[in-house]
């Protein structure tokens, strides 16, 4: 099982609103992952979680905020944000960080994030 | 800050073409090297990853090389197929922590 899922697949939420994104993984990884892709871009990194801790935040504003309760599973709460942040978001995870064993990094089907 | 361009940006060809997407990185200092592809409105797939002590790395039809002293990485796709019609990223790995940088990517399109 090489499967990353994320969801939901699709969201729509207003400015006011709250709500999160989900991501889960059994492929017994310790690294995972925050990216966000605008269209026709590259995905940027937001988070990096290793062994369940925050280990890289790239100056991501404080309205989306990063939870990994456990090792299989990644939210991403979503508060007041803004029509800017409509994008792809895409969880990923690696059996360890990247810099100590070059693992593949596995990628989810990502979030469509719409705010209206 | 390591800049990664891929060139070209765009490329329609005919099925059964052999072709060469190109990934050039401003930081050489890179600890690997992996290439990557999307389909629309998807994740994104790994196809290979090649070690910075690593020269070329293949799996099935496809070929990655890296020279990391002149900052290049070309993945080489023999008999191209339909099927291979989606974006294609490369991605080094730069410093102390875990981040991929991801290239501006490739548009391939292989028409029948």
């Amino acid at each position: 099982d090489t499967e990353v899922t994320q969801t939901p697949k699709h969201l729509v939420m207003g400015m006011t609103n709250k709500k999160s994104l989900k991501c889960e993984q059994h492929m017994g990884h310790r690294a995972m992952y925050w990216y966000k892709q605008k269209a026709k871009k590259p995905p940027e990194l937001m988070f990096v979680y290793s062994y369940e801790k925050l280990s890289i935040n790239e100056s991501v504003p404080s309205r989306f905020s990063p939870e990994c309760p456990n090792s299989s599973l990644l939210n991403l709460h979503l508060h007041a944000l803004q029509p800017e942040d409509s994008a792809l978001y895409l969880c990923a995870s690696s059996r360890q960080g990247l810099v100590l064993t070059g693992n593949t990094i596995y990628f989810g089907e990502g979030s469509w994030l719409t705010v209206v | 800050k390591q800049e990664v361009t891929q060139i070209p940006a765009a490329l329609s060809v005919p099925e059964g073409e052999n072709l060469v997407l190109n990934c050039s990185f401003t930081d050489s200092a890179i600890y690997n090297l992996q290439w990557f592809r999307q389909d629309p409105g998807k994740g994104l797939t790994s196809l290979l990853l090649i070690q910075s002590s690593q020269r070329e790395q293949t799996s099935g039809r496809l070929n990655a090389s890296l020279d990391k002293s002149s900052g290049r990485s070309t993945l080489y796709i023999a008999a191209s197929q339909p099927g291979d019609s989606a974006t294609y990223l490369c991605a080094p790995h730069t410093g102390t922590a875990s981040k991929l940088t991801f290239g501006t990517g490739t548009r391939l399109q292989v028409t029948l």
